[in-house]
């Protein structure tokens, strides 16, 4: 593994369904992000995590859950998938919480709920 | 609230410069980034301005006044492969990123 990666590629999910998406990384960083990416508007923070163990609630939390068990793994769950939570979920991470502290991204999971 | 403006598409040809403006408020500053995005990838890292002025990076370069709330981020000799998407961010005062929608860069030959 090198950097960042997710699981599943790409979903078609049924609404009402659980769906936990995953995310790893390799690089020990502390801080772990994830977002959402929808046309038109900009990446929106969903949850993030400035270390193993602890987490917070980003611009749009409703609908989602994470974890932090350890440093590498951040995945997000979707407890009763709906048709609005269709978009591409992106997770990121950085090595710390402050300024000048690039984020980088995964591939990205692409999922639609019908 | 918290806003960035940025222009959502804009057309160039190869080989000449672009600027792409972004505008901002947001609680608190603690720097601006830039990233590029090339259509269904990931964002990948540019550029972070948290001084007034200008940071040179090859063909990239990056402007930031912070009394103006504006940032723009110029390309120079601009190939295809510029063709993305470039967005800019700012860090607020919680240190979570405030990210704008995205500027769409067309390249024509």
């Amino acid at each position: 593994i090198a950097g960042i990666t997710q699981a599943p590629t790409s979903q078609i999910l049924a609404a009402g369904r659980r769906m936990t998406l995953r995310c790893t990384q390799d690089m020990r960083h502390n801080a772990m992000y994830w977002y959402r990416q929808d046309l038109g508007l900009g990446l929106r923070l969903i949850h993030y995590s400035n270390t193993a163990g602890t987490t917070g609630k980003g611009e749009v939390p409703d609908g989602y859950s994470v974890s932090r068990a350890n440093t590498d793994d951040f995945p997000l769950t979707l407890a009763s998938a709906v048709p609005s939570q269709t978009s591409v979920y992106f997770c990121a991470s950085s090595d710390g919480q402050g300024a000048y502290n690039e984020q980088f991204f995964g591939p990205g999971t692409r999922l639609t709920v019908l | 609230g918290q806003n960035i403006d940025q222009p959502t598409e804009m057309t160039a040809t190869e080989g000449a410069i672009v600027q792409i403006n972004c505008t901002y408020q947001t609680s608190g500053f603690n720097g601006l980034f830039w990233y590029q995005q090339h259509a269904g990838e990931a964002p990948t890292f540019l550029s972070y301005n948290v001084l007034d002025g200008l940071e040179e990076k090859g063909r990239f370069s990056s402007f930031l006044s912070r009394s103006k709330g504006y940032s723009y981020l110029l390309l120079k000799e601009l190939q295809m492969k510029d063709s993305a998407s470039y967005l800019c961010a700012v860090m607020d005062s919680n240190y979570q990123l405030i990210w704008g929608a995205g500027t769409k860069l067309i390249i024509k030959p």
